[in-house]
């Protein structure tokens, strides 16, 4: 089945790093993306990994996937107030056309 | 455009009238999407264009809700007698295709609000 799971609630002091967990339920998922939602915005796309890749680098922010566990993680450094937002893990649903399965995403609280 | 864009921003309406969603996707994207994001629902897929294939209605949650895709661009998503259910944000995507990375690129949505 599809299921995409995700922590609901992340609070972190501004200046460490936040990290944000996904598990996702198929292994055929080529492509997993992590994007961003803003108060009254519609989704970003921050950064995505392909399924043959473990890691991925993006100035602040890195991306770790662990196929056997299910597992995806996106780590934000130094995090800022104005990364204070809900983060949506999504996969593409298998043998679709590029259909997202998102989770209930994760609400990110910077505090100083 | 530069993004994709989706009017109204905002739409309040009364139970049982119809709405019509619009979206403008970016120029040169073959691929639409739209997606319902509710508080009790998340993000759930509703439908999906591609080129002049037929579309993918997999998602529609009923026959109250219809899309069409003219001349291969801009998009009107239609919910007829509407329900308190179907207060939401609409959210519509674009892609350059189908295959590969297919990333989408998401507009800033439609609050439908059904009083």
């Amino acid at each position: 089945g599809e299921d995409v799971e995700q922590s609901l609630f992340l609070s972190v002091r501004e200046g460490d790093s936040s990290v944000i967990n996904c598990t996702y339920t198929d292994s055929s998922s080529t492509y997993l993306y992590w994007y961003k939602q803003e108060p009254g915005a519609g989704l970003q796309l921050l950064t995505y990994i392909f399924s043959n890749m473990d890691m991925k680098q993006d100035q602040r922010l890195t991306v770790l996937l662990n196929k056997k566990d299910k597992h995806l993680s996106l780590r934000i450094a130094d995090t800022q107030t104005g990364d204070s937002a809900i983060y949506f893990c999504a996969e593409i649903e298998p043998g679709g056309y590029n259909k997202l399965i998102f989770g209930a995403g994760t609400r990110l609280a910077v505090h100083p | 455009g530069a993004g994709v864009s989706q009017s109204p921003s905002n739409k309040v309406t009364e139970k049982g009238k119809d709405v019509e969603l619009r979206c403008d996707p970016i120029s040169g994207h073959t691929a639409l999407y739209w997606y319902r994001q509710s508080l009790g629902q998340g993000l759930e897929f509703l439908i999906y264009f591609q080129g002049n294939s037929a579309p993918d209605k997999s998602g529609l949650p009923s026959d109250r809700f219809s899309a069409e895709r003219t001349g291969g661009s801009v998009s009107t998503l239609t919910i007829q007698r509407t329900q308190q259910e179907d207060s939401a944000v609409y959210l519509c995507a674009s892609s350059l295709g189908s295959v590969g990375r297919g990333i989408q690129y998401f507009g800033a949505g439609t609050r439908l609000s059904v009083l």
